[in-house]
């Protein structure tokens, strides 16, 4: 049974396009991550939720949007796609804010 | 002051022998630091983690070494297996909780 679970895991879409990617955790934690991993496999935080609540929010556009309905879920959507958005993200869980992570597979982002 | 600086950027060891994985810091307020390894097409896993008030962690055939004063850790991996073939970050625990990732270090162990 997959703990962080996140859909789809390859999304290839144009440039100006809207596109969202889901995200699920059946391990009970509290704070639920998005980061962002580059083409050089450096890895960004973008976005923290605890308890739903928005604890993290570094410096990304204002296109890319986080939305939690509940503590088992992180979603993210992202408006008006540019070529540089290409890369992995990340879902990620833990409980306690910052204690071990527990990351999803990732999803791949490939805009043309 | 937030980055986390890994070294090196590659490493090839032969089997049996000995990886090690550098990591330094500027940040003296970050509380927590783990390793994770990243196979490809998967997430990073949590592999282990130090707290600053320890100076060595082992777990198996891999180990932390935390260096305080000189704000560096580094991990190795004692009798390295071709399995252990993997992108490895270092990572601190700084301001709300957030972590910072090394650059990482693909590892390869040839048989």
């Amino acid at each position: 049974d997959t703990a962080v679970s996140q859909t789809p895991k390859y999304l290839v879409t144009q440039m100006g396009n809207d596109k969202s990617i889901k995200c699920e955790q059946n391990l009970g934690h509290d704070t639920m991550y998005w980061y962002k991993q580059d083409s050089k496999k450096f890895l960004k935080i973008m976005f923290s939720y605890n308890n739903k609540e928005l604890i993290i929010n570094e410096t990304v556009p204002n296109r890319f949007s986080p939305k939690s309905p509940d503590k088992a879920h992180l979603n993210l959507h992202i408006n008006s796609l540019e070529l540089g958005d290409s890369a992995v993200y990340f879902c990620a869980s833990s409980q306690d804010q910052g204690s071990g992570y527990t990351f999803g597979s990732g999803t791949r982002l490939t805009v043309v | 002051q937030q980055q986390v600086k890994q070294s090196p950027q590659s490493l090839i060891v032969q089997k049996g022998g000995i990886s090690i994985i550098n990591c330094a810091y500027e940040n003296t307020a970050f509380d927590y630091f783990p390793w994770y390894q990243q196979f490809p097409g998967k997430g990073p896993a949590l592999l282990i983690a130090i707290r600053p008030d320890v100076s060595e962690k082992k777990e198996g055939r891999f180990t932390i070494s935390f260096n305080k004063s000189a704000k560096q850790f580094s991990l190795h991996i004692m009798d390295s297996q071709p399995g252990d073939s993997a992108t490895y970050f270092c990572a601190a625990r700084g301001s709300s909780y957030k972590l910072i990732f090394g650059s990482g270090t693909r590892l390869l162990v040839r048989p």
